[in-house]
């Protein structure tokens, strides 16, 4: 069975510093998804990381993988208040849209 | 890219009764996908529709509770029926774009009943 475990669950950020947050995963996959949610809404894709190495950047926010280790890491960069949300992971091993999930990372950043 | 346009946003149900969710995406795909987002949890999936075959379903979802309908390239539906209060979710169709390189989400459905 896939397992996706993401960690922290919980992560309270100082606006300015710098955070991790960890997804790691049980079998072979090529394909990794990272989404925010804001309370109330749907998915906002983040990155698409295809490929062993991958690494993306958006803003302060940059997602990297390694399929060799089963893990991606979404590293923030100095943290600000509308960083604000639940962050998921997501593993497509497959290759055709079908995902399971990881438990989600609720991101609260304070002054 | 693909846009999913999912129906109703949100509603509120009585137990007992039925609720179908339509799914309809601007782009012809193979597979839809139905999630359960329960609150304050992760995204399950449901099952995955294929047009012109059975929906195969995951562990622990039913036809006879989730029936889904598949009748094109572009739609889809999920019922939830004779719901009680667990079936209080958010509910996601999610489709694989273009080169396979990407999944996109609807906007949800929630799901509240009393």
């Amino acid at each position: 069975e896939l397992k996706v475990e993401q960690n922290p669950l919980f992560l309270s950020m100082q606006e300015g510093k710098n955070y991790t947050i960890y997804c790691n995963y049980s079998t072979t996959s090529d394909r990794l998804y990272w989404y925010r949610q804001d309370p109330g809404k749907s998915l906002e894709s983040l990155f698409v990381l295809l490929s062993n190495g991958a690494v993306k950047q958006e803003g302060r926010l940059m997602a990297s993988l390694d399929t060799k280790a089963r893990l991606s890491t979404l590293h923030i960069t100095a943290a600000v208040h509308d960083l604000s949300a639940t962050y998921f992971c997501a593993v497509d091993p497959d290759s055709w849209g079908k995902l399971q999930f990881g438990a989600g990372t609720q991101v609260v950043v304070t002054p | 890219s693909a846009v999913i346009s999912q129906k109703p946003s949100r509603d509120i149900c009585q137990r007992g009764t039925s609720l179908t969710i339509q799914c309809q995406v601007d782009s012809q795909v193979t597979m839809m996908f139905w999630y359960r987002q329960q609150p304050g949890q992760s995204l399950t999936l449901i099952a995955t529709a294929n047009q012109g075959s059975e929906a195969t379903y995951e562990s622990g979802f039913v036809i006879d509770k989730f029936p889904i309908s598949r009748p094109n390239l572009t739609f889809s539906t999920l019922t939830v029926s004779n719901m009680s209060p667990e079936d209080s979710s958010i509910y996601l169709c999610s489709v694989e774009g273009a080169g396979n390189t990407e999944a996109f989400f609807g906007q949800g459905t929630r799901l509240t009943v009393v």
